[in-house]
């Protein structure tokens, strides 16, 4: 069982819809939770992280942490063409010496 | 801010050959780096860590002597791939954490893409 369990997609939408990507995970150590956006053949830019769980907004991303159900989700609204990428989550603990551990992605496409 | 870049983007060498990349933070100092290597639709796997004046810590499975890594100062990093060979062909990715924040918060380079003939 892999640590951190992402579906690969892809994911299509039309413009405008809302957007729900989600992560498991196994490792109930883990602390920090991250989303990063890749476009293709560039690197990830940090979305968002959030400490623990809750939630988190900014602008039209939402990120939440269920620790209880070892489960992250970022929701993205009034989604855009320029949102077509692949969104990353990613995770660590400071027991593992804050080693991040990515998923595998899920490549998502907004049609216009 | 934290930005990061990364030079080449794009190298082709032949096999046999050694080839450097560089990772540099622009307008942070960067007391961490770490090196990643990304296959087609596959996530990062992390290769390596950087810290700035002592040696890197690989991965397992990870050959230290086929990929030299070197972090001489707060603002540089260096992937040295020695001997290349076609399966070592892959896209690679450096990233540096902001000083006291742990690799939590990571911020990417754009990428370099190697190819080997």
């Amino acid at each position: 069982q892999k640590e951190v369990e992402q579906d690969p997609g892809p994911l299509s939408v039309p413009e405008g819809a809302i957007v729900s990507l989600n992560c498991t995970y196994s490792n109930s150590a883990f602390q920090y939770f991250m989303w990063y956006r890749q476009y293709s053949r560039k690197g990830p830019e940090l979305l968002m992280y959030t400490y623990s769980s809750g939630n988190k907004e900014d602008g039209r991303f939402t990120a939440q942490v269920d620790k209880s159900s070892k489960y992250i989700s970022l929701f993205i609204r009034d989604s855009q063409p320029s949102d077509s990428a692949t969104y990353l989550c990613a995770m660590s603990a400071e027991t593992g010496g804050f080693k991040t551990i990515f998923g595998a992605g899920t490549r998502l496409f907004v049609k216009a | 801010g934290a930005v990061v870049s990364q030079h080449p983007s794009r190298v082709i060498c032949k096999s046999g050959t050694s080839v450097k990349i560089e990772c540099r933070s622009l307008d942070f100092q960067a007391t961490t780096m770490f090196w990643y290597r990304q296959f087609p639709k596959q996530s990062l796997m992390l290769m390596a860590t950087s810290n700035e004046g002592s040696k890197a810590t690989y991965e397992q499975g990870v050959e230290k002597d086929k990929f030299l890594i070197n972090h001489a100062s707060l603002t540089l990093s260096t992937l040295t791939v020695t001997s290349a060979h076609p399966e070592d062909s892959s896209f690679y990715i450096c990233s540096a954490s902001l000083p006291g924040q742990g690799s939590y918060e990571q911020y990417f380079g754009p990428g370099t893409r190697l190819t080997v003939t």
